[in-house]
């Protein structure tokens, strides 16, 4: 089984540049969630998709972050403008319930 | 307000001996629970997860332990071995298949 795959896996860019992560999950899997990982701290939900809708996009900054999941497959996240706190890492998830499975995530930096 | 709480950033354990991470929890309402574990650029691996209605599960080395009336899970592997060095995350949840809420992580370092 092919795992999450996420692209790209890291990525520099300046403040107030936009930015986009694209993530394609497991085959079959209606959930994807993209989580923010900043340095040193737990992994923190952004979104939560099933199929195409948004099931919890709560603590999704929506003034700079969108995300799609067009035909319930894969997703892409942007930021835009990015700001110098939101260097992280963004990981995307998918799952059946029973524990997720992570991709390696994009390393974001903004200088 | 931080809803999962891992004291410990890091532990350090001989191989071969027991490693016991802790985690504490705040919300009430979590009824269901995950062990990570992350290698450095590499996304956390699921390692085991345990419900409300239990209060122990085990697989193989690793064993979750729950006190649902205290608030606390932990971890114990047993034999640890070099390769469970890694991070450690505690995640929760109200619902089985819901979002997790996750703890900041604990590093485990296993000396051989």
């Amino acid at each position: 089984e092919a795992g999450v795959a996420q692209s790209p896996r890291y990525k520099i860019i300046e403040k107030r540049q936009s930015v986009a992560f694209w993530c394609n999950p497991i085959s079959g899997h209606a959930t994807l969630y993209w989580y923010q990982q900043i340095l040193g701290q737990g992994p923190k939900l952004l979104i939560q998709f099933q199929n195409n809708g948004v099931v919890d996009d709560s603590q999704l900054p929506k003034d700079r972050f969108s995300a799609e999941r067009l035909k319930g497959v894969d997703s892409t996240l942007k930021i835009q403008p990015a700001k110098l706190e939101d260097s992280a890492v963004y990981l995307c998830a998918s799952g059946t319930g029973d524990g997720y499975t992570f991709g390696s995530g994009t390393r974001l930096t903004v200088v | 307000d931080q809803q999962v709480k891992q004291n410990s950033p890091s532990l350090s354990v001989q191989e071969g001996r027991i490693s016991i991470l802790n985690c504490d929890y705040t919300n009430s309402m979590f009824d269901y629970f995950l062990w990570y574990k992350k290698y450095p650029a590499e996304g956390p691996t699921f390692l085991i997860s345990i419900s409300s209605i239990k209060d122990k599960n085990e697989d193989g080395r690793f064993t979750v332990f729950l006190n649902k009336s205290a608030k606390h899970l932990s971890l114990h592997i047993v034999p640890s071995q070099p390769g469970d060095s890694a991070v450690y995350f505690c995640a929760a949840s109200p619902y089985y298949g819901q979002n997790f809420v996750f703890g900041p992580g604990t590093r485990l370092s296993v000396l051989p």
